[in-house]
């Protein structure tokens, strides 16, 4: 069974700093997927990657195969940045689902 | 286009009842996924489906039951609530090689 570790587990920051959130895992997978869940609690689909790095707006994903590991950035944050960021695995070969990591709240302060 | 639509939003049951938590997409997906968030535990994977037709388990399938009704709706039926089933229950839904899409939740409170 995959581990996956998120940290770090809480952030606060104030709006306008970059923000990094890190993720590893334990056992080779097929696709790496960045979440968002805001305090009313959907959840949207970010990233999926495999390899490399994707960008869309002010957010950044990146993943490193080898090292079994990938982070996430945010530039000049905004306090609707606010939410809860999770990160989720999905196992090589036929098994299906993503195996997830317990999320890190994010706070950004005006 | 209304993506991945869950009902209901909220439901509080006595421990023993049955209920059927219900999902459509309308996407055009072949997969489609439930699960479950706990406090502390985050989101664990109960049954998928990957196709029509075809359905199997996830992490934590006991004490619930699935059903791929066709390519847009797959429901979740929980035969005797016990209170560890209180929990907030999503589905979601990809097609292959694309991230998946959630839908809004339901709440469920077994008391």
């Amino acid at each position: 069974k995959n581990e996956v570790e998120q940290s770090p587990q809480n952030l606060t920051a104030q709006e306008g700093e970059f923000i990094t959130i890190n993720c590893s895992y334990s056992v080779g997978i097929s696709a790496l997927h960045w979440l968002q869940q805001h305090p009313g609690g959907g959840i949207v689909s970010l990233f999926m990657l495999s390899s490399g790095k994707k960008k869309h707006g002010r957010l950044i994903a990146t993943i490193n195969i080898q090292e079994k590991h990938s982070s996430l950035h945010i530039t000049a944050s905004h306090p609707r940045d606010s939410a809860v960021y999770i990160c989720a695995v999905k196992a090589g070969g036929g098994a299906d689902g993503l195996t997830f990591g317990k999320g890190t709240h994010l706070i950004i302060q005006p | 286009n209304a993506g991945v639509t869950q009902t209901p939003k909220f439901q509080v049951l006595k421990t023993g009842q049955s209920m059927t938590l219900q999902c459509a997409q309308d996407m055009n997906h072949n997969s489609m996924y439930w699960y479950r968030q706990d406090p502390g535990m985050g989101l664990r994977l109960i049954y998928y489906s990957a196709s029509e037709g075809t359905t199997d388990k996830g992490e934590v399938p006991n004490g619930y039951n699935v059903s791929r009704l066709n390519k847009r709706e797959f429901s979740l039926r929980l035969e005797s609530a016990a209170p560890s089933q209180t929990s907030v229950y999503f589905c979601a839904s990809r097609a292959l090689g694309i991230r998946q899409f959630f839908g809004p939740g339901t709440r469920l409170t077994v008391l």
